[in-house]
Protein backbone atom coordinates (compact mmCIF):
# COMPACT_ATOMS: atom_id res chain seq x y z
CA UNK A 1 0.00 0.00 0.00
CA UNK A 2 1.22 3.85 -0.85
CA UNK A 3 2.99 5.44 1.75
CA UNK A 4 0.91 8.65 3.41
CA UNK A 5 2.40 12.08 4.92
CA UNK A 6 0.10 14.10 7.18
CA UNK A 7 0.88 16.86 9.83
CA UNK A 8 1.12 15.59 13.09
CA UNK A 9 -1.17 18.48 14.34
CA UNK A 10 -3.58 20.71 13.66
CA UNK A 11 -6.07 23.35 15.33
CA UNK A 12 -9.32 24.19 14.55
CA UNK A 13 -11.73 27.07 15.77
CA UNK A 14 -15.26 25.67 16.86
CA UNK A 15 -17.79 26.05 14.32
CA UNK A 16 -15.00 26.84 11.50
CA UNK A 17 -14.25 24.15 8.58
CA UNK A 18 -11.50 21.11 9.40
CA UNK A 19 -9.53 21.10 6.50
CA UNK A 20 -6.97 18.03 7.13
CA UNK A 21 -4.59 17.78 4.23
CA UNK A 22 -2.89 14.17 3.37
CA UNK A 23 -0.22 13.25 0.88
CA UNK A 24 0.28 9.97 -1.19
CA UNK A 25 2.05 11.22 -4.21
CA UNK A 26 2.76 7.43 -4.59
CA UNK A 27 -0.84 6.08 -4.85
CA UNK A 28 -1.09 3.60 -7.21
CA UNK A 29 -4.87 3.63 -9.67
CA UNK A 30 -6.43 1.05 -8.00
CA UNK A 31 -5.73 2.00 -4.17
CA UNK A 32 -8.60 4.00 -2.38
CA UNK A 33 -8.73 6.59 0.13
CA UNK A 34 -9.41 6.02 3.54
CA UNK A 35 -10.05 8.27 6.51
CA UNK A 36 -10.79 7.26 10.07
CA UNK A 37 -10.33 9.15 13.24
CA UNK A 38 -9.80 7.83 16.76
CA UNK A 39 -10.82 9.68 19.93
CA UNK A 40 -8.82 8.80 22.90
CA UNK A 41 -8.38 4.74 22.75
CA UNK A 42 -11.14 4.15 21.50
CA UNK A 43 -11.86 1.58 18.57
CA UNK A 44 -11.28 3.34 15.33
CA UNK A 45 -14.09 5.28 13.57
CA UNK A 46 -14.82 5.20 9.89
CA UNK A 47 -14.89 8.51 8.35
CA UNK A 48 -15.07 8.28 4.35
CA UNK A 49 -13.19 7.06 1.14
CA UNK A 50 -12.89 7.32 -2.17
CA UNK A 51 -11.25 6.57 -5.39
CA UNK A 52 -11.30 9.31 -7.88
CA UNK A 53 -13.98 11.40 -7.16
CA UNK A 54 -14.91 13.76 -4.28
CA UNK A 55 -16.90 12.17 -1.91
CA UNK A 56 -19.87 13.63 0.93
CA UNK A 57 -21.64 11.87 3.70
CA UNK A 58 -22.87 13.05 6.85
CA UNK A 59 -19.62 13.23 8.38
CA UNK A 60 -17.41 14.76 6.24
CA UNK A 61 -16.00 15.70 2.21
CA UNK A 62 -13.07 13.86 0.63
CA UNK A 63 -11.65 15.81 -1.64
CA UNK A 64 -9.23 14.40 -3.94
CA UNK A 65 -6.66 16.01 -6.44
CA UNK A 66 -7.55 15.29 -9.99
CA UNK A 67 -3.62 13.48 -10.06
CA UNK A 68 -4.73 11.50 -7.15
CA UNK A 69 -1.53 12.71 -5.50
CA UNK A 70 -2.97 14.31 -2.52
CA UNK A 71 -6.58 14.38 -0.46
CA UNK A 72 -8.61 16.69 2.09
CA UNK A 73 -10.56 15.58 4.37
CA UNK A 74 -13.33 18.72 5.18
CA UNK A 75 -15.24 18.84 8.89
CA UNK A 76 -17.51 21.58 7.77
CA UNK A 77 -18.48 22.56 10.91
CA UNK A 78 -15.91 21.27 13.96
CA UNK A 79 -17.35 20.38 16.97
CA UNK A 80 -15.13 20.11 20.29
CA UNK A 81 -16.10 16.63 19.74
CA UNK A 82 -14.25 15.96 16.47
CA UNK A 83 -10.88 16.62 18.44
CA UNK A 84 -8.93 13.38 17.51
CA UNK A 85 -6.62 11.69 15.92
CA UNK A 86 -7.06 11.34 12.24
CA UNK A 87 -5.94 9.13 9.61
CA UNK A 88 -5.41 8.57 5.98
CA UNK A 89 -5.29 5.66 4.73
CA UNK A 90 -4.60 4.44 0.82
CA UNK A 91 -5.55 0.55 0.82
CA UNK A 92 -5.42 -1.81 -2.04
CA UNK A 93 -6.18 -5.21 -1.41
CA UNK A 94 -8.44 -4.62 1.24
CA UNK A 95 -7.30 -7.32 3.84
CA UNK A 96 -6.11 -4.88 5.56
CA UNK A 97 -5.15 -1.13 6.94
CA UNK A 98 -1.86 0.24 7.88
CA UNK A 99 -2.29 2.86 10.10
CA UNK A 100 0.42 5.90 10.31
CA UNK A 101 0.90 8.34 13.13
CA UNK A 102 -1.95 10.71 11.81
CA UNK A 103 -2.96 14.33 12.58
CA UNK A 104 -3.80 15.16 15.83
CA UNK A 105 -6.99 17.73 15.39
CA UNK A 106 -7.56 20.17 18.69
CA UNK A 107 -10.75 21.89 17.96
CA UNK A 108 -10.93 24.84 20.25
CA UNK A 109 -13.37 26.76 21.41
CA UNK B 1 -27.72 -3.34 12.65
CA UNK B 2 -25.19 -4.31 15.78
CA UNK B 3 -21.06 -3.10 15.25
CA UNK B 4 -18.11 -5.16 15.99
CA UNK B 5 -18.69 -6.44 19.30
CA UNK B 6 -15.59 -7.65 21.43
CA UNK B 7 -15.25 -8.95 25.04
CA UNK B 8 -14.64 -8.70 27.72
CA UNK B 9 -13.89 -4.43 27.51
CA UNK B 10 -11.78 -4.72 30.31
CA UNK B 11 -9.31 -7.34 31.80
CA UNK B 12 -6.69 -7.13 33.94
CA UNK B 13 -4.01 -10.07 34.56
CA UNK B 14 -1.80 -11.75 36.33
CA UNK B 15 1.85 -11.80 34.78
CA UNK B 16 2.37 -15.50 33.62
CA UNK B 17 -1.73 -16.16 33.10
CA UNK B 18 -3.74 -16.63 29.76
CA UNK B 19 -6.27 -14.84 28.22
CA UNK B 20 -8.29 -15.11 25.51
CA UNK B 21 -10.43 -12.27 24.03
CA UNK B 22 -13.29 -12.44 21.80
CA UNK B 23 -14.76 -10.61 18.94
CA UNK B 24 -18.35 -10.73 17.62
CA UNK B 25 -18.21 -9.49 13.76
CA UNK B 26 -20.58 -7.81 11.90
CA UNK B 27 -23.25 -9.96 10.82
CA UNK B 28 -22.26 -11.23 6.79
CA UNK B 29 -18.58 -9.62 7.06
CA UNK B 30 -16.29 -12.33 5.95
CA UNK B 31 -12.75 -10.58 6.93
CA UNK B 32 -11.49 -10.61 10.95
CA UNK B 33 -8.63 -8.25 11.39
CA UNK B 34 -7.03 -7.86 14.95
CA UNK B 35 -4.78 -4.74 15.68
CA UNK B 36 -3.52 -3.61 19.12
CA UNK B 37 -2.89 -0.67 20.65
CA UNK B 38 -0.08 0.39 23.08
CA UNK B 39 -0.82 3.42 25.54
CA UNK B 40 -0.09 6.44 23.31
CA UNK B 41 1.91 4.46 20.58
CA UNK B 42 -0.52 3.74 16.85
CA UNK B 43 -2.37 0.70 15.76
CA UNK B 44 -0.44 -2.23 15.48
CA UNK B 45 -1.80 -5.42 13.04
CA UNK B 46 -1.87 -8.93 14.22
CA UNK B 47 -3.50 -10.96 11.88
CA UNK B 48 -6.26 -10.95 9.00
CA UNK B 49 -9.16 -13.91 8.63
CA UNK B 50 -10.96 -14.73 5.44
CA UNK B 51 -13.72 -17.01 6.68
CA UNK B 52 -11.97 -19.33 9.09
CA UNK B 53 -8.55 -19.28 7.50
CA UNK B 54 -5.69 -16.89 8.15
CA UNK B 55 -3.55 -15.94 5.04
CA UNK B 56 -1.82 -13.17 7.12
CA UNK B 57 0.02 -14.38 10.44
CA UNK B 58 2.88 -11.89 10.22
CA UNK B 59 1.94 -9.24 12.87
CA UNK B 60 1.68 -11.84 15.63
CA UNK B 61 4.14 -10.40 17.88
CA UNK B 62 4.90 -14.09 19.59
CA UNK B 63 3.93 -17.60 19.99
CA UNK B 64 2.48 -16.80 22.90
CA UNK B 65 0.18 -15.20 20.99
CA UNK B 66 -2.27 -17.18 18.79
CA UNK B 67 -6.00 -16.94 16.97
CA UNK B 68 -8.53 -18.59 15.54
CA UNK B 69 -11.87 -18.21 14.27
CA UNK B 70 -14.99 -20.60 14.02
CA UNK B 71 -17.83 -20.81 11.43
CA UNK B 72 -16.91 -17.65 9.89
CA UNK B 73 -18.28 -15.85 12.59
CA UNK B 74 -16.67 -15.25 15.96
CA UNK B 75 -13.01 -15.09 16.96
CA UNK B 76 -10.65 -15.50 19.38
CA UNK B 77 -7.48 -13.99 20.10
CA UNK B 78 -5.10 -16.05 22.60
CA UNK B 79 -1.89 -15.26 25.08
CA UNK B 80 -0.61 -17.17 26.84
CA UNK B 81 1.73 -16.77 29.63
CA UNK B 82 1.53 -13.10 29.33
CA UNK B 83 3.43 -10.21 30.04
CA UNK B 84 3.38 -6.74 31.07
CA UNK B 85 3.69 -5.61 27.90
CA UNK B 86 1.03 -7.28 26.66
CA UNK B 87 -0.94 -4.31 28.37
CA UNK B 88 -2.21 -2.80 25.18
CA UNK B 89 -6.08 -2.25 23.89
CA UNK B 90 -6.76 -4.81 21.39
CA UNK B 91 -9.06 -3.84 18.50
CA UNK B 92 -11.09 -6.31 16.69
CA UNK B 93 -12.73 -4.90 13.04
CA UNK B 94 -14.24 -7.04 10.32
CA UNK B 95 -15.62 -6.25 6.48
CA UNK B 96 -17.03 -7.69 3.46
CA UNK B 97 -14.75 -9.59 1.19
CA UNK B 98 -11.26 -8.41 1.25
CA UNK B 99 -11.93 -6.24 -1.93
CA UNK B 100 -10.32 -2.89 -2.79
CA UNK B 101 -13.12 -0.08 -1.72
CA UNK B 102 -14.89 -2.36 0.90
CA UNK B 103 -15.09 -0.62 4.77
CA UNK B 104 -13.77 -2.12 8.01
CA UNK B 105 -15.25 -1.70 10.76
CA UNK B 106 -13.78 -1.88 14.46
CA UNK B 107 -14.74 -2.43 18.03
CA UNK B 108 -14.34 -0.49 20.98
CA UNK B 109 -11.60 -2.41 21.98
CA UNK B 110 -10.89 -4.88 24.70
CA UNK B 111 -8.30 -3.45 27.35
CA UNK B 112 -5.79 -6.04 29.36
CA UNK B 113 -4.06 -4.97 32.03
CA UNK B 114 -1.20 -7.64 33.06
CA UNK B 115 0.14 -6.77 36.84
Amino acid sequence: DAKTTQPTSMDCAEGRAANLPCNHSTISGNEYVYWYRQIHSQGPQYIIHGLKNNETNEMASLIITEDRKSSTLILPHATLRDTAVYYCIVNNAGNMLTFGGGTRLMVKP
Amino acid sequence: GAGVSQSPSNKVTEKGKDVELRCDPISGHTALYWYRQSLGQGLEFLIYFQGNSAPDKSGLPSDRFSAERTGGSVSTLTIQRTQQEDSAVYLCASSLMPASGNTIYFGEGSWLTVV
